[in-house]
């Protein structure tokens, strides 16, 4: 069975830091584009950013970049967002996926 | 940056209807687009995949096409369990807005 699990959220005040993590299982994780996509409270999905199987290219919505690094540990079947200078803009479910599968979300609240 | 725009926003339909959603890429994506189903809570789930195949499970009366810069979704007789918001994807990039498909 494929499972994807985040964990990492919380209550953060602006300016905090957060790292997210996803562990997979089921599925040939080292062989697959793995991606962070978020939603906001009452609003749509929005990719975040994504990462090769190597690790070897990153892609970052312009929102984000600067302030969120994308990473992963194959040898872990992990998948990683560090996220910096968090706004209360940033608040939301934060997905890990990879098509067709996605974890269950963590919640990231950015408030004082 | 690709953008994504879907139409309609919203859309009132009942059971048994054919409803249509458009999703259009700011550039051509080829045949690069998902569509997905998302309920109340949920992760979104995987409908369609390279604008046209039927992901696995999904019924059949799920149906998607397009190339380029504009791309359907179709659903050819709405069922109850269909009422739900549906999202296009530039693969692993941007999503459209989405569209709410409610109960008429």
């Amino acid at each position: 069975e494929v499972q994807l699990v985040e964990s990492g959220g919380g209550l953060v005040q602006p300016g905090g830091s957060l790292r997210l993590s996803c562990a997979a299982s089921g599925f040939t994780f080292g062989s697959a584009w793995m991606s962070w996509v978020r939603q906001a409270p009452g609003k749509g999905l929005e990719w975040v950013a994504n990462i090769k199987q190597d690790g070897s290219e990153k892609y970052y919505v312009d929102s984000v970049k600067g302030r969120f690094t994308i990473s992963r540990d194959n040898a872990k079947k992990s998948l990683y967002l560090q996220m910096n200078s968090l706004r209360a803009e940033d608040t939301a479910v934060y997905y890990c996926a990879s098509s067709p599968y996605w974890g269950q979300g963590t919640l990231v609240i950015v408030s004082s | 940056d690709i953008q994504m725009t879907q139409s309609p926003s919203t859309l009132s339909a009942s059971v048994g209807d054919r409803v249509t959603i458009t999703c259009r890429a700011s550039q051509n994506i080829n045949n690069w687009l998902a569509w997905y189903q998302q309920k109340p809570g949920k992760a979104p789930k995987l409908l369609i995949y390279q604008a046209s195949s039927l992901q696995s499970g999904v019924p059949s009366r799920f149906s998607g096409s397009g190339s380029g810069t504009e791309f359907t979704l179709t659903i050819s007789s709405l069922q109850p369990d269909d009422f739900a918001t549906y999202y296009c994807q530039h693969y692993n990039y941007y999503f459209g807005p989405g569209t709410k498909v409610d109960i008429k």
